[in-house]
This record gives C-alpha cells, sequence and structure tokens, in this order.
C-alpha cells in the first residue's frame, strides 16, 4: 500500500544552525505534499506544502525541496531556533486523505 | 474565531467502559478525520467522512465507532471493544475530501485505568 517514510526519527540540531528533515514516499503519483510541525501534547499545524510541477518552495525559515526522480522530500529550516523543537511530519495526499509518516522530533540545544 | 475543538483535553477512564471523545468545527469544512497517536509513532487514521450522514472506516477503525448527524460535529467513541485504547486522538477536518491541507484539533488524551 501507499507509505510515506522518515530517514531519521531524531535530529539535534546547535540552535542557529541550519536543520534539515528528510522524507521518503511511494507513491510516484502523488500530486501533492504538506509538512506539519507538532510540539509536544499539541496538534499539528501546517508549515508549508509543495505540489509536484515544482521542485521547490520556500516560506518564512523554511524551504521544502521535493525530488521526483528519487521520490524524496524534504525540509530545511535556516537558523533553528528553541521554538523549532516539535515533531516534523510530511504526508502525502492520497485519494481521499492525507497519508502520514511516522515523524521526525527535532531537538535543538544552545 | 474559525477553528477545530476537542473536548476534553484530558479523559480517563476504567476499562471496559465506552467513552466519547468530541469534536467540533465551525469552518463550514465537509471533511472530517479522526486519527490516534501513540507514543513515539504518527498519526493513523481511525475513520473519516467526506460529507453528513456518511463516513469510512480508516486504518484502524476495530474498536472505534463514529457519526455525522450534523456537519459541524464529528464525536468518536471508543468502545470497550478496542483492546489498547490509550492513546492520544486527534481530530481534524478539511474542505473537502479531495482538498490538501488538514486543520487539526487540539487533541485528547484518553487513559484507560
Amino acid at each position: 500500500g501507499e507509505s510515506v517514510g522518515l530517514h531519521l526519527p531524531t535530529l539535534s540540531v546547535q540552535e542557529g544552525d541550519n536543520s534539515i528533515i528528510n522524507c521518503a514516499y511511494s507513491n510516484s503519483a502523488s500530486d501533492y505534499f504538506i509538512w506539519y510541525k507538532q510540539e509536544s501534547g499539541k496538534g499539528p499545524q501546517f508549515i508549508i506544502d509543495i505540489r509536484s510541477n515544482m521542485d521547490k518552495r520556500q516560506g518564512q525559515r523554511v524551504t521544502v525541496l521535493l525530488n521526483k526522480t528519487v521520490k524524496h522530500l524534504s525540509l530545511q529550516i535556516a537558523a533553528t531556533q528553541p521554538g523549532d523543537s516539535a515533531v516534523y511530519f510530511c504526508a502525502e495526499r492520497g485519494t481521499d486523505k492525507l497519508i502520514f509518516g511516522t515523524g521526525t522530533r527535532l531537538q535543538v540545544f544552545p | 474565531d474559525g477553528g477545530i475543538t476537542q473536548s476534553p483535553k484530558y479523559l480517563f477512564r476504567k476499562e471496559g467502559q465506552n467513552v466519547t471523545l468530541s469534536c467540533e468545527q465551525n469552518l463550514n469544512h465537509d471533511a472530517m478525520y479522526w486519527y490516534r497517536q501513540d507514543p513515539g509513532q504518527g498519526l493513523r487514521l481511525i475513520y473519516y467522512s467526506q460529507i453528513v450522514n456518511d463516513f469510512q472506516k480508516g486504518d484502524i477503525a476495530e474498536g472505534y465507532s463514529v457519526s455525522r448527524e450534523k456537519k459541524e460535529s464529528f464525536p468518536l467513541t471508543v468502545t470497550s471493544a478496542q483492546k489498547n485504547p490509550t492513546a492520544f486522538y486527534l481530530c481534524a477536518s478539511s474542505i473537502t475530501s479531495g482538498s490538501y491541507e488538514q486543520f487539526f484539533g487540539p487533541g485528547t488524551r484518553l487513559t484507560v485505568l
């Protein structure tokens, strides 16, 4: 079946450094991908999305890159801050629902 | 203030009891979803509803039931048949089932003693 996976369960970065969170997906026909941020004890919040006709999309301090050749998605966070500490999920759009990955925990240390 | 709400935030129940989790949205969204999240894991889809008076099973529907009598409400009942009900439950909604972004509620943490 369809699945979305993540390479690293935990990522530790120093404050001020850039963070890169990776995600692999299996359905080459997926046309839309989304990144969510989930802080402890809260619901996921939308960060950024990208359609399959794009390779890159930038937001405020975040960039999503899509490599359809290898079915890989990444989220880059510039100048990582303590408030960025959370679990990050990628998701791909299925037929009538989103398919979520396991998540990567980002830990930011001073 | 538009949004999606879940209540209560924390819920405790004795084993063998049914419990109903509330989810309400005032975003005028057609589609609503229930997910379960266990520690260190991702989101698993329990049930979803594309429109009022209609719903479909997700990946882990056994031991759960839902209803969608009103557009803004999608309550989830965790029955005694659910073997391991202690988890964090998240409700979400989207404009339509085929649309892109889902908006999430704050979640309900259910603990069965």
